[in-house]
């Protein structure tokens, strides 16, 4: 498909155990970010990735978040000994570049994690 | 304070009216501001954004961006049932989208 794609859809994990969730952006897109939303509220930024650098990782809630893009396209987020707090929804977003203008973020549809 | 806030509950507007959500922001330094619209249990998807003070519009959708008052709307004329959605303000210290921040959003319906 065209668009940005994320696996698996839903997962639901027991509190502790680790979870990875995929992000396949758009073809030819070199920014890559995380978001995570929680239920009722905005998307909060996680991570950011140009092309295979992680730019800016301010936003991970703990050290037991860690994203990679190790070949510039393919993004994993892995999340080490889930909490119940850690049940959101996380989006994945692409764009073409960088700054520009054009500003638009192309999300998909999201991996709506449970923690039990 | 968050660096978004989106403060109204959930607007209900008859089919042809206008819709008028706000938002203010508390970075002064921001440059790019965006309006997201997301349905129930899908993506957001980019409606509008603008970054110079004014107006700007685009079909039924005119956002306005006043920065001296920290102050972003968007205004949906005509509305329509496909309009019902939650409409999310995103803003950004630089010229594109890197690290948006989000509002928590506003649920709009329209009753025909």
């Amino acid at each position: 498909g065209a668009g940005v794609s994320q696996s698996p859809r839903y997962k639901v994990a027991k509190r502790g155990q680790d979870v990875a969730l995929r992000c396949d952006p758009i073809s030819g897109h070199v920014s890559l970010f995380w978001y995570q939303q929680a239920l009722g509220q905005g998307p909060e930024f996680l991570t950011y990735f140009q092309n295979e650098a992680q730019l800016d990782k301010s936003g991970l809630p703990s050290d037991r978040f860690f994203a990679e893009r190790p070949e510039g396209s393919v993004s994993t987020l892995k999340i080490q000994r889930t909490q119940q707090e850690d049940s959101a929804v996380y989006l994945c977003a692409s764009s073409l570049a960088s700054g520009g203008f054009t500003g638009e973020l192309f999300f998909g549809e999201g991996s709506r994690l449970t923690v039990l | 304070q968050k660096e978004v806030e989106q403060n109204s509950g959930p607007l209900s507007v008859p089919e042809g009216a206008i819709a008028s959500l706000n938002c203010t922001y508390s970075d002064r330094g921001s440059q790019s501001f965006f309006w997201y619209r997301q349905y129930s249990g899908k993506s957001p998807e980019l409606i509008m954004f603008i970054y110079s003070n004014g107006d700007k519009e685009d079909g039924r959708f005119t956002a306005q961006l006043n920065k001296a008052s920290q102050y972003v709307s968007l205004l949906i004329r005509d509305s329509q049932p496909s309009d019902s959605a939650t409409y999310l303000c995103a803003v950004s210290r630089w010229y594109g989208n890197n690290r948006l921040a989000f509002g928590k959003g506003n649920q709009v319906v329209v009753i025909p």
